[in-house]
């Protein structure tokens, strides 16, 4: 499958405890980007890389939050100390062009 | 800053209907905007895409229309299938390297 892959598919942590996903992208996709998405709403961006470059970040991105994408292939997003409200499914998602974005499964949160 | 609504949080239609669904935006001239389809559990698949210089584009049995001066979108959907139940998502781009989602229908067809 040469989609764009994300691990794990599910995480449960409990409260304070860090996490880390990982994204695979398309391999010939330079433009990789993180979305969160909580239930009954519509994806909201994160975080945008070309190739290992970070260029944007929203404001939901807080101190918490770090992604990184080294060598301008995979990407990781790390929380640290989980609060609750962190509950939500975390989409990657990479593209070619500022258009059509392929995205992933997701890895879908649980905070205790 | 942008805001998009989408018509109805879920629209039931009968197998072989034309479904409509509608995508209203405000405070943003966007070059483009993209539908995309989402199943539970799973990510966005991207649909159509249509731009501001483009009254209508269509696909299959998907049509898409965008009015810059009413600033809507319709999506269609002829000839609806069970296989056709999904959310559907609007999107904007931004101007930055991003898309503004709207917060989707959830269509159901009924066989």
């Amino acid at each position: 499958d040469t989609g764009v892959s994300q691990d794990p598919r599910h995480k449960i942590t409990k409260r304070g405890q860090n996490v880390t996903f990982r994204c695979d992208p398309i391999s010939e996709h330079n433009r990789l980007y993180w979305y969160r998405q909580t239930l009954g709403q519509g994806p909201e961006f994160l975080t945008y890389f070309q190739n290992e470059a970070q260029l944007e970040k929203s404001r939901l991105l807080s101190d918490r939050f770090s992604a990184e994408r080294p060598k301008g292939s995979f990407s990781t997003l790390e929380i640290q100390r989980t609060e609750q409200g962190d509950s939500a499914m975390y989409l990657c998602a990479s593209s070619s062009s500022p258009v059509e974005q392929f995205f992933g499964p997701g890895t879908r949160l649980t905070v205790l | 800053s942008q805001k998009i609504e989408q018509n109805s949080e879920a629209l039931n239609i009968q197998e072989g209907k034309t479904a409509t669904l509608t995508c209203n935006y405000t405070n943003y001239s966007p070059a483009y905007l993209q539908w995309y389809r989402q199943d539970p559990g799973r990510g966005p698949v991207f649909l159509l895409l249509i731009r501001e210089n483009e009254k209508e584009k269509r696909k299959e049995r998907l049509k898409v229309t965008f009015d810059t001066t009413l600033k809507q979108s319709l999506f269609h959907i002829t000839a609806s299938q069970p296989a056709d139940s999904a959310t559907y998502l609007c999107a904007l781009e931004t101007g930055a390297n991003n898309l503004f989602f709207g917060t989707g229908t959830r269509l159901t067809v009924i066989p």
